[in-house]
């Protein structure tokens, strides 16, 4: 069975701050893992993918994910935050089909 | 091109009545699948269909719930007798093929009241 955790439902920073997103999977095979942004009212909308092919993913609007297999971690980090950014993040796992998703952080940007 | 797109966008039932929720997939995705977004699970898996093949429901909640995708493309989910614990958004994905390799994309949703 296949699980994702997301350290902190709501995480704030101030506009231009670095932004980390936590996330820890755990999985019996090597996963594809996936982080997900979703605006209000809005569906979700890929940010970036690992599949294996490098352990540093970079993805849309500027952020980026580090695959660590030894911390089982895949989080999501962006240098500088814009208001913009200001949406739920969703990490998730897939092995086949099916993503499994974290419960979700809430991001929240300061002016 | 046009992505997937969800019908009705909000929908208020009477608890007890039959619901159906439509998906247009992204045209030529030959995988579908349903998921329900609400505040106390998070994002649930519900069902997956691919292609021709039996699909696999193993994530639907109750009996009440039930899908079809007709001729591969249109996917329709139906809630009978609802009941308060359906409220949620419920989002529609499609992708190319089943592999998990292939990113998902998400319509959407519909957002179900049930009163």
């Amino acid at each position: 069975a296949q699980s994702v955790t997301q350290l902190g439902s709501h995480v704030s920073v101030s506009e231009g701050a670095l932004v980390l997103l936590r996330c820890n999977y755990s999985s019996s095979v090597p996963p594809y893992l996936f982080w997900y942004v979703q605006y209000p009212n809005q569906g979700l909308q890929l940010l970036l993918k690992y599949t294996s092919a490098a352990t540093l993913v970079k993805g849309i609007n500027g952020f980026e994910a580090e695959f660590k297999k030894s911390e089982t971690s895949f989080h999501l980090t962006k240098p500088s935050a814009h208001m913009s950014d200001a949406a739920e993040y969703f990490c998730a796992v897939s092995d086949d089909y099916q993503l499994t998703f974290g419960k979700g952080t809430k991001l929240s940007v300061i002016p | 091109g046009a992505g997937v797109s969800q019908s009705p966008s909000n929908k208020v039932t009477e608890k007890g009545k039959d619901v159906e929720l439509r998906c247009d997939p992204i045209s030529g995705h030959t995988a579908l699948y349903w998921y329900r977004q609400s505040l106390g699970q998070g994002l649930e898996f519900l069902i997956y269909f691919q292609g021709n093949s039996a699909p696999d429901k193993s994530g639907l909640p109750s009996d009440r719930f039930s899908a079809e995708r007709t001729g591969g493309s249109v996917s329709t989910l139906t809630i009978q007798r609802t009941q308060q614990e359906d409220s949620a958004v419920y989002l529609c994905a499609s992708s190319p093929q089943s592999s998990g390799i292939n990113e998902q994309y998400f319509g959407p949703g519909t957002r179900l009241t049930v009163t």
